[in-house]
């Protein structure tokens, strides 16, 4: 069945790095932009970043730019989020998220399990 | 970036009760937007895409409705697994941006 699970979370140190990986199965993974969504204990979800089909556009949440780099390998069909420099306040679930269809904008039909990195001295 | 405020952020209700969310974008995001629900400790589920279009699988008892900036969830009788956390989403431009999310609890 569609299926996305991530993996890689955990305790880091403030300015620390972690990368999180999202491993796709069951649909096309190479025709569809994926996001990364988080959200912190106890509050709403965030938008974190995205990257097109092709890996040929992305796009980030300001509160993430320049820190935090997405990626995917479509021969391995995973997702990837490379966290450096993380910050107290980036401890959170994170979620990868498929878009629902291979067009510019879409829903996120099909969502992970989310893992839960924590930034904690 | 364009803001999502849901209302209220909290509610209480009753099983069979007929419930309306609602979310309002800071400019207009056309039919651009989806709704999630989402329980504790679970990732969420896309219920609502294009505003209207109700998600496969999805009962029948959700609907959305609206364009522009004012988009509304409607779920027409309570069932006990609807007591959830309910989120819109505009996905209009970049970034993506949710509400606040509504809780929705049992009175």
């Amino acid at each position: 069945q569609v299926q996305l699970v991530e993996s890689g979370g955990g305790v880091v140190q403030p300015g620390g790095s972690l990368r999180l990986s999202c491993a796709a199965s069951g649909f096309t993974f190479s025709s569809y932009g994926m996001h990364w969504v988080r959200q912190a204990p106890g509050k709403g979800l965030e938008w974190v970043a995205f990257i097109r089909y092709d890996g040929s556009n992305k796009y980030y949440a300001d509160s993430v730019k320049g820190r935090f780099t997405i990626s995917r390998d479509n021969s391995k069909n995973t997702l990837y989020l490379q966290m450096n420099s993380l910050r107290a306040e980036d401890t959170a679930v994170y979620y990868c998220a498929k878009e629902q269809y291979s067009s510019s904008a879409d829903a996120f039909d099909i969502w992970g399990q989310g893992t839960m990195v924590t930034v904690s001295s | 970036a364009i803001r999502m405020t849901q209302s209220p952020s909290s509610f209480s209700a009753s099983t069979g009760d007929r419930v309306t969310i609602t979310c309002r974008a800071s400019q207009g995001i056309s039919s651009y937007l989806a709704w999630y629900q989402q329980k504790p400790g679970k990732a969420p589920k896309l219920l609502i895409y294009a505003a209207s279009t109700l998600q496969s699988g999805v009962p029948s008892r959700f609907s959305g409705s609206g364009s522009g900036t004012d988009f509304t969830l409607t779920i027409s009788c309570l069932q006990s697994e609807d007591f959830a956390t309910y989120y819109c989403q505009q996905y209009y431009s970049y970034p993506r941006t949710f509400g606040q999310g509504t809780k929705l609890e049992i009175k």
